[in-house]
């Protein structure tokens, strides 16, 4: 089983739609959780990260994290086409500080 | 804004040559990383280094890999004989390695070997 599941999509979603992208793991150690985005060709660049199970809002964009259930999310709402990325899950152990990255949802927002 | 620069932004080579990927960390960021992409795959960690030494390694970083910081600033990794399966996406990233240590990614250096 690999530590952490991400559906690699594409998802393909209208202008102004509300995206969900998720992610599993299968590591309990896991306690920072992380959104990269990355364009084509480029390096992910941070979103968002979380600490503990719950929710954080960052304008457009909100993290969830249910540590219960190892799984989580990020929601785009008010969805633009300059979202069209790849969103990546990443996550450290309380005993390492690399980050192990999911594979990527690419996400494609149409006008 | 800060940023992580890697040079060069493209590179081919021909299997079995060496090749030096060069990476400018952000300035007061302590931890220096190389992952790699290949395309279509995710990203996998390869080394970080930390003090002047490799701090962390994956399986992937065989003896193949090696990586330097030669002066106060650069931080390399080299290849040597590259293979075919080599080419990919190479990323630096720098972090200050504390908190969730957050970590800055350049834009890459691809690799293609022929």
């Amino acid at each position: 089983q690999k530590e952490v599941e991400q559906d690699p999509g594409p998802l393909s979603v209208p202008e102004g739609a509300i995206v969900s992208l998720n992610c599993t793991y299968s590591n309990s150690a896991f306690q920072y959780f992380m959104w990269y985005r990355q364009y084509s060709r480029k390096g992910p660049e941070l979103l968002m990260y979380t600490y503990s199970s719950g929710n954080k809002e960052d304008g457009r964009f909100t993290a969830q994290v249910d540590k219960s259930s190892k799984y989580i999310s990020l929601f785009i709402r008010d969805s633009q086409p300059s979202d069209s990325a790849t969103y990546l899950c990443a996550m450290i152990s309380g005993g390492s500080y690399i980050p192990t990255f999911g594979r990527g949802t690419s996400l494609i927002v149409h006008p | 804004e800060p940023e992580v620069t890697q040079t060069p932004s493209h590179q081919v080579t021909q299997m079995g040559q060496e090749v030096i990927l060069r990476c400018v960390p952000i300035s007061n960021h302590l931890y220096f990383y190389w992952y790699r992409q290949i395309l279509g795959q995710k990203v996998e960690f390869l080394v970080s280094f930390y003090n002047n030494e490799i701090s962390e390694k994956s399986e992937i970083f065989d003896d193949q890999f090696s990586v330097e910081r030669p002066d106060g600033s650069n931080f390399t990794l080299k290849i040597r004989s590259t293979k075919l399966e080599d080419s990919a996406m190479y990323f630096c990233a720098s972090s200050q390695g504390t908190g969730a240590n957050v970590l800055t990614f350049g834009a890459g250096s691809r690799l293609t070997v022929l």
